[in-house]
């Protein structure tokens, strides 16, 4: 089990340019998480999808962000006109349903940002 | 407005010695609190959790204390070693989103040898 694979790992964009991030999520996960962390802090929640749903938003930016998890392929989180601020890493989990318990949620190496 | 804070922002403990970590919270609605520990280009890993109906819970050299009554919940690491160097963050989250996580701050603990 490869874990979750986020893509790619670094990535460089000029202000105004469009930035996708991918996560691929564990091999029988069908619930996606993204999370972003800017310099010295904790991570701060975005956008919990399942297959072709968005389930909660509330995190998210509401103008440029934009994230889907399609039926078939990777959760693509895509920030439009990126400006300096969006400068972080950006963090995907994934967990089988109804994981209470917490020990399958599992996050990806993450996609560390920076915008120029 | 920042849901659990999480104290210090970085730790130096000696081989050996014991690295504490705290965390505080506000909403009574969260009922379980995770600790991940982070590595430099990683992404966070669940160490330890816990739930508000015990005080503490023990997994070898970890311990996570809870109080309920003042909300507050802190990582005991016993015989701290060097390979435990790296970045704490306390979590919680609430049942009826339980998959939402609220992250501290993190805590860079420094282990010398």
């Amino acid at each position: 089990n490869a874990g979750v694979m986020q893509n790619p790992r670094h990535l460089v964009r000029r202000r105004g340019q469009e930035a996708r991030l991918r996560c691929s999520p564990m091999k029988g996960h069908s619930h996606v998480y993204w999370y972003r962390q800017l310099p010295e802090e904790g991570l701060k929640f975005m956008v919990y999808l399942q297959k072709e749903n968005i389930i909660d938003e509330s995190g998210m930016p509401k103008e440029r962000f934009s994230a889907e998890f399609p039926k078939e392929g990777p959760s693509i989180l895509r920030i439009q006109q990126v400006v300096r601020g969006d400068s972080a890493a950006y963090f995907c989990a994934s967990s089988p349903p109804l994981d209470r318990g917490g020990y399958g949620y599992t996050f990806g190496s993450g996609t560390r940002l920076t915008v120029v | 407005q920042q849901q659990v804070k999480q104290s210090p922002q970085s730790l130096i403990v000696q081989k050996g010695g014991i690295s504490i970590i705290n965390c505080a919270y506000e909403n009574t609605a969260f009922d379980y609190f995770p600790w991940y520990q982070q590595f430099p280009g990683k992404g966070p890993a669940l160490l330890i959790a816990i739930r508000p109906d015990v005080s503490e819970k023990k997994e070898g050299r970890f311990t996570i204390s809870f109080n309920k009554s003042a909300k507050q919940f802190s990582l005991h690491i016993m015989d701290s070693q060097p390979g435990d160097s790296a970045t704490y963050f306390c979590a919680a989250s609430r049942g009826s989103n339980f998959n939402k996580f609220y992250f501290g701050s993190g805590t860079k603990l420094n282990v010398k040898p």
